[in-house]
This record gives C-alpha cells, sequence and structure tokens, in this order.
C-alpha cells in the first residue's frame, strides 16, 4: 500500500508570493489533515478535510487555505508569504475513525 | 477542550537503560491517546495507541504505553534503549469537536542515546 505522498519536499520562496502545497492520501483513506511544524510552535493543526468538504480548522490566518479533490487528495495554499510561514508542513490521512494517523514526509518551506 | 503536556524538551539515557518519557493529557470525555515517532527530515509515525480496549498497550519497536486515567498519564517506556531509539516523540489526544475529530499534539520529547 502506497504511503501519503506530498510534493514538493522542498520549496524556496519569496515574501509576498504565494505556494501551494500537495498531498495523496492512502488510498481509501478520505480525512486529510494538514499541519504545521515549526521549532518554537511544535505541531499546529492547520484543517482537516473529509469528503471535499472542510471540517475542522485551526487558529490561522485566512491566508492559508486548502481544498480536498474528489479523489481525496488535497491541496493547501499560502498567499502572500511572510518569513514566520517558513516550516514544515506535514500532511496526514487517516480512514476517518480513531485509528491515528499516517504522515507524509512534509513539504519543507523556506520563505526569504 | 483536549490538551497535551510532555514532561521534558529532552531525555538523554545510556544504551540498554530504560525509557521512559512522560505525557499527561487533559480531556473532558475519554479520549483516545497516540505516541509517534518523527525522525530526522521525516513525518510523523504512528508507534501506538490507546482506544480504550486495554489499559497497556504494546506497540512498534519494543515500545508500550500505560493509560493511568486517575493520573491522566500516558507514558512511554521501553525497558532497552537502541541507538536507533533516537528521535523526537509526540503524544497526541484526540477527541469529538464540531464536526469531528481534532488531534492535539504535545510539544514532543527528544530523546537522546549515549553510546
Amino acid at each position: 500500500k502506497a504511503g501519503v505522498t506530498q510534493t514538493p519536499r522542498y520549496l524556496i520562496k519569496t515574501r509576498g508570493q504565494q505556494v501551494t502545497l500537495s498531498c495523496s492520501p492512502i488510498s481509501g483513506h478520505r480525512s486529510v489533515s494538514w499541519y504545521q511544524q515549526t521549532p518554537g510552535q511544535g505541531l499546529q493543526f492547520l484543517f482537516e478535510y473529509f469528503s471535499e468538504t472542510q471540517r475542522n480548522k485551526g487558529n490561522f490566518p485566512g491566508r492559508f487555505s486548502g481544498r480536498q479533490f474528489s479523489n481525496s487528495r488535497s491541496e493547501m495554499n499560502v498567499s502572500t508569504l511572510e518569513l514566520g510561514d517558513s516550516a514544515l508542513y506535514l500532511c496526514a490521512s487517516s480512514g476517518g475513525g480513531q485509528g491515528g494517523y499516517t504522515f507524509g514526509s512534509g513539504t519543507r518551506l523556506t520563505v526569504v | 477542550a483536549q490538551s497535551v503536556t510532555q514532561l521534558g524538551s529532552h531525555v538523554s539515557v545510556s544504551e540498554g537503560a530504560l525509557v521512559l518519557l512522560r505525557c499527561n493529557y487533559s480531556s473532558s470525555v475519554p479520549p483516545y491517546l497516540f505516541w509517534y515517532v518523527q525522525y530526522p527530515n521525516q513525518g510523523l509515525q504512528l508507534l501506538l495507541k490507546y482506544t480504550s480496549a486495554a489499559t497497556l498497550v504494546k506497540g512498534i519497536n519494543g515500545f508500550e504505553a500505560e493509560f493511568k486515567k486517575s493520573e491522566t498519564s500516558f507514558h512511554l517506556t521501553k525497558p532497552s534503549a537502541h541507538m536507533s531509539d533516537a528521535a523526537e516523540y509526540f503524544c497526541a489526544v484526540s477527541g469529538p469537536y464540531t464536526g469531528g475529530f481534532k488531534t492535539i499534539f504535545g510539544a514532543g520529547t527528544r530523546l537522546f542515546v549515549k553510546a
């Protein structure tokens, strides 16, 4: 069974630009969650999608958005990038129950 | 609301010694509890989970954790540390939230294993 695939693995962007990150969950998993990981703040919940609907949202500004497609693949977008957006962005999929997450390897975003 | 506290941001043990990583949780409802491990430049990997079936939970790589409701704890242990256990460990709690479930992670404990 293929794991959770995140692309790209690394990104360098300039302040003010926008970026789109992609996540393909495990086949059959309909829930996709996104987390931001930084040394100072740890793992912060961004949002969760289930069957194309945003089910939960964390405390991030509106510059952070996401969506999920009918095949469960998900994208997250960050507009007007700030230096503080530099982080490891992790995608996690689950079957919808409480079996825990399967994480991707993450996308490391650096904003310069 | 759920929350998780991991005691000790860094823990150092000698190879072959007992590993004990502490986690306390707060939840207004019976929680689901998890331990994850993260190796450098990788995502998190599920070590074990508590979902109310048994209080002592065995996971991968020889780790286990015991759910103690009276102490609101879910500490992670391993009898004998190996060099390959050096990583960061995260405790997490999941519970019902508006529209579904939400998982909250602790701040993490970095485990160092000395030869």
